[in-house]
């Protein structure tokens, strides 16, 4: 069964902190994606990557920032957390850049800042 | 502007009850509309993709059709396990998608 593994399903940080929520798949997938959801607002994409060590900023890139130095990992990182941050944070992957077929997703990381 | 609203925002069935949710869409050169069921506190699982106007596509009580300007989702005989939020989403062939907010189902026993 393939997969999309986010590392950390809840995470609790202080503003200000640096944080990495990490992101792995197995299936050999080109493209990755880090969305943020929040209640009324859907699933906004914060950045996507079509390569290892290539990035492409989403709709909200603002405070993140990723790394992709593997294929199958993809992460997220938020330089210095603010309370505006916490959300839930899912991660995805798709075989092709325009994802008609689909995307997969991880389970999500449920994030607070306090 | 591509955009995506999903109705109603929440649904209470009773068990064996059938009934649908609508996707509506506007989006320049649709390729692809979506289906995903998404439990709580999980990441959304990929339902169905609809490619093109009159398309339909079935998976147990589940059942995706496609016009030109929405979507429906068509919940045949639901039982409490089919409870769960259902987002619709839209792709113009660019990397980006288009989600809606989700129609919250509740079935109730």
């Amino acid at each position: 069964d393939v997969k999309v593994t986010q590392s950390s399903r809840y995470l609790v940080k202080r503003t200000g902190e640096k944080v990495f929520l990490e992101c792995v798949q197995d299936m050999d997938h080109e493209n990755m994606f880090w969305y943020r959801q929040d209640p009324g607002l859907g699933l906004r994409l914060i950045y996507f990557s079509y390569d290892v060590k290539m990035k492409e900023k989403g709709d909200i890139p603002e405070g993140y920032s990723v790394s992709r130095e593997k294929k199958e990992r993809f992460s997220l990182i938020l330089e210095s957390a603010s309370t505006n941050q916490t959300s839930m944070y899912l991660c995805a992957s798709s075989q092709t850049r325009q994802g008609i077929h689909g995307y997969t997703f991880g389970s999500g990381t449920r994030l607070t800042v306090v | 502007e591509d955009q995506v609203t999903q109705s109603p925002e929440a649904l209470r069935l009773q068990e064996g009850e059938s009934s649908s949710l609508n996707c509506s869409y506007t989006v320049s050169g649709l390729r692809g509309l979506f289906w995903y069921r998404q439990d709580p506190g999980k990441g959304p699982e990929f339902l169905f993709t609809l490619y093109s106007a009159g398309e339909e596509k079935e998976k147990e009580r589940l059942k995706a059709t496609l016009t030109k300007k929405e979507s429906f989702l068509h919940i045949t005989a639901p039982k409490p396990e089919d409870s769960a939020t259902y987002l619709c989403a839209v792709t113009s062939g660019t990397y980006k998608y288009i989600f809606g907010t989700g129609t919250r189902l509740k079935v109730l026993a």
